[in-house]
C-alpha cells in the first residue's frame, strides 16, 4: 500500500458551496490522480498531477479544478457544488520508477443537496 | 487513444465453476493491462498485471489473464469460483509515453451463486 489517506471520507454540502478534497500520499510517488465513480460508469478520471505544480485535465475536468503544491498532497476543489458531482471520489498514486500500478486511497463519498 | 471495453456489465456462476470475464482493449502503442477488484463497499485492489512479459499473467486469489495482441483482448479467468469472489472487477489501459494516464472500463459485477 502507497499510504494514502482522502480526507473527508463522507461529506454532505448544499448546492453552490465550495468543496475540497484532500489525498496525501507517504510514497514520494509522481503521479497522481482524481478519479470520481459513478454506477454504469466505472471509474472516470478528473484531473491527473505529473509533478509539483504539474496538472492535466482528464475527461471529466468540468467543474473542478486541483492542485499541488507538495509531492505528496493533491487537493481537488469544487467552486460550486452541484448535485451532479454527487460520486466517491478517489485519489490514486502511481510512480514509473517502480512497477508504475495504480493505488488507490479508500474513498471519499460526497453527497451534493 | 487508448479504451478498454468490458463485455459484460453483469456475470453471475454458481460456486466452484470457472469464472470468465471479457476484457477487449484499444492501443496506439504497447499497452499495459491490469484487473483491479473492488469489494461492496471497499476501495481498489490489484489483481494482476500484464507490462510485455509473459502473455499469461497470474495474480491474486488463483486469477489469471491471458494477453492476446491478435485479439486485442485481456480476458479475467479463474477455475473455480469462491463466494468470497463476489465484487466488481475493472479491466485497466495504460500507455506510458502518452502521459501515463489510465484508462478504466465500466466494470463487471460478479455475482457466486451458493
Amino acid at each position: 500500500d502507497a499510504g494514502i489517506t482522502q480526507s473527508p471520507r463522507h461529506k454532505v454540502t448544499e448546492t453552490g458551496t465550495p468543496v475540497t478534497l484532500r489525498c496525501h500520499q507517504t510514497e514520494n510517488h509522481r503521479y497522481m490522480y482524481w478519479y470520481r465513480q459513478d454506477p454504469g460508469h466505472g471509474l472516470r478520471l478528473i484531473h491527473y498531477s505529473y509533478g509539483v505544480k504539474d496538472t492535466d485535465k482528464g475527461e471529466v475536468s468540468d467543474g473542478y479544478s486541483v492542485s499541488r503544491s507538495k509531492t505528496e498532497d493533491f487537493l481537488l476543489t469544487l467552486e460550486s457544488a452541484t448535485s451532479s458531482q454527487t460520486s466517491v471520489y478517489f485519489c490514486a498514486t502511481a510512480s514509473l520508477a517502480g512497477a508504475n500500478v495504480l493505488t488507490f486511497g479508500a474513498g471519499s463519498r460526497l453527497t451534493v443537496l | 487513444a487508448q479504451s478498454v471495453t468490458q463485455l459484460d456489465s453483469h456475470v453471475s456462476v454458481s460456486e466452484g465453476t470457472p469464472v470468465l470475464l471479457r476484457c477487449n482493449y484499444s492501443s496506439s502503442y504497447s499497452p499495459s493491462l491490469f484487473w483491479y477488484v473492488q469489494h461492496p463497499n471497499k476501495g481498489l485492489q490489484l489483481l494482476l498485471k500484464y507490462t510485455s512479459a509473459a502473455t499469461l499473467v497470474k495474480g491474486i486469489n488463483g486469477f489469471e489473464a491471458e494477453f492476446k495482441k491478435s485479439e486485442t483482448s485481456f480476458h479475467l479467468t479463474k477455475p473455480s469460483a469462491h463466494m468470497s469472489d463476489a465484487a466488481e472487477y475493472f479491466c485497466v489501459v495504460t500507455v506510458t509515453n502518452t502521459g501515463n494516464q489510465f484508462y478504466f472500463g465500466t466494470g463487471t459485477s460478479l455475482t457466486v451463486i451458493p
